[in-house]
């Protein structure tokens, strides 16, 4: 079946610390995998994507991924987290097939001054 | 470079009646996908729309509907609403079929059924 696991429903992180969000993926296929951000009431704004090639990949506002094919894996990290990185966070996959993703279910990530 | 843009925002209806939302993709962008989103089932997939056609559906009832026509505009149409189609309705677009090409989402139309 084909799937999207966050672990993590909730991260808090103080501002200026790493953050590391988790990302599972089940997909039969060759996996296209992506991350968006959300901000309540807004719709979804692509951080980054991966398709094939260099396995850590760099997306906009900072933020980097690396894709671990051994351990199903696509984990977005920053270095440091600034308070406007308040929001939603989505891992996705999808595949060449068709135009359907494959949503996680979100981690909320809030930051303490 | 005018991202997508989905009209009405915001929307009331009353239970039993249907809604059309309508999506304008980037210029250029020849794919739609639509996407429901709700605090409890999250993100699902309902529909992409490429060259007019339906490429892919997901697993929505037969009361949910759309269309695309030749200017890559499309609309989605719920009838016979129900509470539960309250929701966050999402359009994607993307130059052609696939992910490779990657989504660009709009803000949503936040649908109110009571």
């Amino acid at each position: 079946a084909q799937s999207v696991t966050q672990p993590d429903i909730h991260i808090t992180v103080s501002e200026g610390a790493s953050l590391e969000l988790r990302c599972n993926y089940s997909y039969g296929a060759t996996p296209y995998l992506f991350w968006y951000v959300q901000s309540p009431g807004q719709g979804l704004q692509l951080l980054l994507k991966y398709f094939s090639g260099d396995t850590l990949v760099q997306g906009i506002k900072g933020f980097e991924a690396e894709f671990k094919r051994s351990q199903s894996s696509f984990n977005l990290r920053k270095p440091s987290v600034h308070w406007s990185d308040a929001a939603e966070y989505f891992c996705a996959v999808g595949g060449n097939q068709g135009g359907k993703l494959i949503f996680g279910q979100g981690t909320e990530l809030s930051v303490k001054p | 470079k005018a991202g997508v843009t989905q009209t009405p925002r915001y929307l009331i209806k009353t239970r039993g009646q249907q809604v059309t939302l309508s999506c304008s993709p980037i210029s250029g962008h020849r794919s739609v996908s639509w996407y429901q989103q709700t605090p409890g089932q999250g993100l699902q997939f309902l529909f992409e729309y490429f060259s007019e056609t339906q490429r892919n559906k997901g697993n929505f009832p037969g009361r949910f509907s759309g269309r695309q026509f030749s200017n890559s505009r499309s609309e989605m149409n719920v009838s016979t609403l129900e509470l539960g189609d309250s929701a966050l309705y999402l359009c994607a677009s993307s130059l052609a079929q696939g992910s490779q090409s990657g989504y660009t989402f709009g803000s949503g139309t936040r649908l109110t059924v009571v």
